[in-house]
């Protein structure tokens, strides 16, 4: 079955504890995205990658990180999280960047920071 | 300042009426347009897309429609049932292959009286 999977799914933290939210598709996609929701502001893309080795950023990126060593996973790196950045988290995939009607979202990753 | 606007919160409609979804754009670079739907605890899903040399795209009960001089564009549910109420997302990009960034609006949330 064709997915993205996002683990955790929930996680509470304390500001400034360095985290991990990983993000994996089996679909042998090129291009991978973070987004975050937020009330009253939708969603908004924090990086994206075009392929292995190449990541870029979105529109908010500030306080986060990420890599792209193998196809199939993108995690999100939180360095030292802070309350802002509680939040709802989607990873997404899709064919390659011009196909974003390809783009698969995962189930979100809910992230609260004390 | 926000590049795609979704001006109307909520929205609902009777069972078997239209649905009019509506979204205005400021960044005259974008030239493709896509719709997400989303249930709650779901990731959004693809629901239709439009490239800016169409004025309008059709796929069974949904159309979207685009007015570039207006930078507006419209997406038509009809006939409008109770399964459609979800979130609905309007999102922009530079084109394919273009930016890869995709921005969204705030969303908008359609109820669907049986």
């Amino acid at each position: 079955e064709a997915q993205v999977t996002q683990n955790p799914r929930y996680l509470i933290t304390v500001t400034g504890k360095k985290l991990t939210v990983t993000c994996s598709q089996n679909m042998n996609h090129e291009y991978m995205s973070w987004y975050r929701q937020d009330p009253g502001l939708g969603l908004r893309q924090i990086y994206y990658s075009m392929n292995v080795e190449v990541t870029d950023k979105g529109d908010v990126p500030e306080g986060y990180k990420v890599s792209r060593k193998e196809k199939r996973n993108f995690p999100l790196i939180l360095e030292s999280p802070s309350p802002n950045q509680t939040s709802l988290y989607f990873c997404a995939s899709s064919l390659w960047a011009g196909g974003l009607e390809t783009q698969y979202f995962g189930p979100g990753t809910r992230l609260l920071v004390l | 300042d926000q590049q795609v606007k979704q001006n109307s919160p909520s929205l609902s409609v009777q069972e078997g009426r239209i649905s009019i979804l509506n979204c205005d754009y400021t960044n005259s670079m974008f030239d493709y347009f896509l719709w997400y739907k989303k249930y709650p605890a779901e990731g959004p899903t693809f629901l239709i897309s439009i490239s800016s040399i169409k004025d309008k795209n059709e796929d069974g009960r949904f159309t979207v429609f685009l007015n570039k001089s207006a930078k507006h564009l419209s997406l038509h549910i009809v006939p409008s049932q109770p399964g459609d109420s979800a979130v609905y997302f309007c999102a922009a990009s530079e084109g394919r292959g273009g930016s890869e960034k995709l921005v969204f609006g705030k969303g908008t949330k359609l109820t669907v009286n049986p």
